[in-house]
C-alpha cells in the first residue's frame, strides 16, 4: 500500500510568495495532521482534519496560513505571503481512526525555504 | 510542564551493541498510547513501535523493545544489535485519552550514532 505522500519534496521560493504544499492521506485514514519541524521548536502540529473537517487549526501560526482538505484523499496547506521564518520542514500524517493507540503514519516532507 | 521528555540529545554506541534511549511522560490519563519514531537523515519519520497503557507485556518489534515502567512513567526504547542504519533522531510519543482529541505529543528527539 502506498504511504502519505507529499509534494513538493522541496520548496524555494521568496519572501512574499505564496507557497502551497500538498498531501495525499493513506486511504481509509479519517485522521489528517500538518505538522511543522524546525531545530527551535522541534515538531509542532498545525492543524488536523476529521472526515475532511478542520477539527483544531490552534496550532496555526497566524492567518497567512491556511489548510483544505476538499476531499478524503486530498489536503493543502498554503503560506500567503510567505516569509524568511516559514523556512521549515512541513510533515503531512494521517491516522485511521484517532484513538489513543492509533498509530500515525508521516510523509515524507516538505522542506520549505523562504529567501 | 513537558508531557513527554527525552533527556538524552545524543548518544553514542558501538555497532551490535544494545542502546537505550530515555523516555519519561507525563499525564493523568488511565488510558494512553506511546509512540517511538524514527527520523534518519533523510527526513522522513518513521514508526517503530508503540505501547498501551493497559498493556501488561513490553512491545517488541524486531529489534526494538520498550521497556514500559508505568509506575515510573517512562517508555524507554532499546534496540538491540546496532546497526550503522541505526543511526538518525528517535522520538518519543503519546496520545491521550482526555479531552476526546487524541492529539500525540512529541518530545525533543535523541540523535544516536553508531560507530563501527
Amino acid at each position: 500500500d502506498a504511504g502519505v505522500i507529499q509534494s513538493p519534496r522541496h520548496e524555494v521560493t521568496e519572501m512574499g510568495q505564496e507557497v502551497t504544499l500538498r498531501c495525499k492521506p493513506i486511504s481509509g485514514h479519517d485522521y489528517l495532521f500538518w505538522y511543522r519541524q524546525t531545530m527551535m521548536r522541534g515538531l509542532e502540529l498545525l492543524i488536523y482534519f476529521n472526515n475532511n473537517v478542520p477539527i483544531d487549526d490552534s496550532g496555526m501560526p497566524e492567518d497567512r496560513f491556511s489548510a483544505k482538505m476538499p476531499n478524503a484523499s486530498f489536503s493543502t496547506l498554503k503560506i500567503q505571503p510567505s516569509e524568511p521564518r516559514d523556512s521549515a520542514v512541513y510533515f503531512c500524517a494521517s491516522s485511521f481512526d484517532g484513538r489513543v493507540l492509533d498509530t500515525q503514519y508521516f510523509g515524507p516532507g516538505t522542506r520549505l525555504t523562504v529567501l | 510542564a513537558q508531557k513527554i521528555t527525552q533527556t538524552q540529545p545524543g548518544m553514542f554506541v558501538q555497532e551490535k551493541e544494545a542502546v537505550t534511549l530515555d523516555c519519561t511522560y507525563d499525564t493523568s490519563d488511565q488510558s494512553y498510547g506511546l509512540f517511538w519514531y524514527k527520523q534518519p537523515s533523510s527526513g522522513e519519520m518513521i514508526f517503530l513501535i508503540y505501547q498501551g497503557s493497559y498493556d501488561e507485556q513490553n512491545a517488541t518489534e524486531g529489534r526494538y523493545s520498550l521497556n514500559f515502567q508505568k509506575a515510573r512513567k517512562s517508555a524507554n526504547l532499546v534496540i538491540s544489535a546496532s546497526q550503522l542504519g541505526d543511526s538518525a533522531m528517535y522520538f518519543c510519543a503519546m496520545r491521550e485519552a482526555s479531552g476526546g482529541s487524541y492529539i500525540p505529543t512529541f518530545g525533543r528527539g535523541t540523535s544516536l550514532i553508531v560507530h563501527p
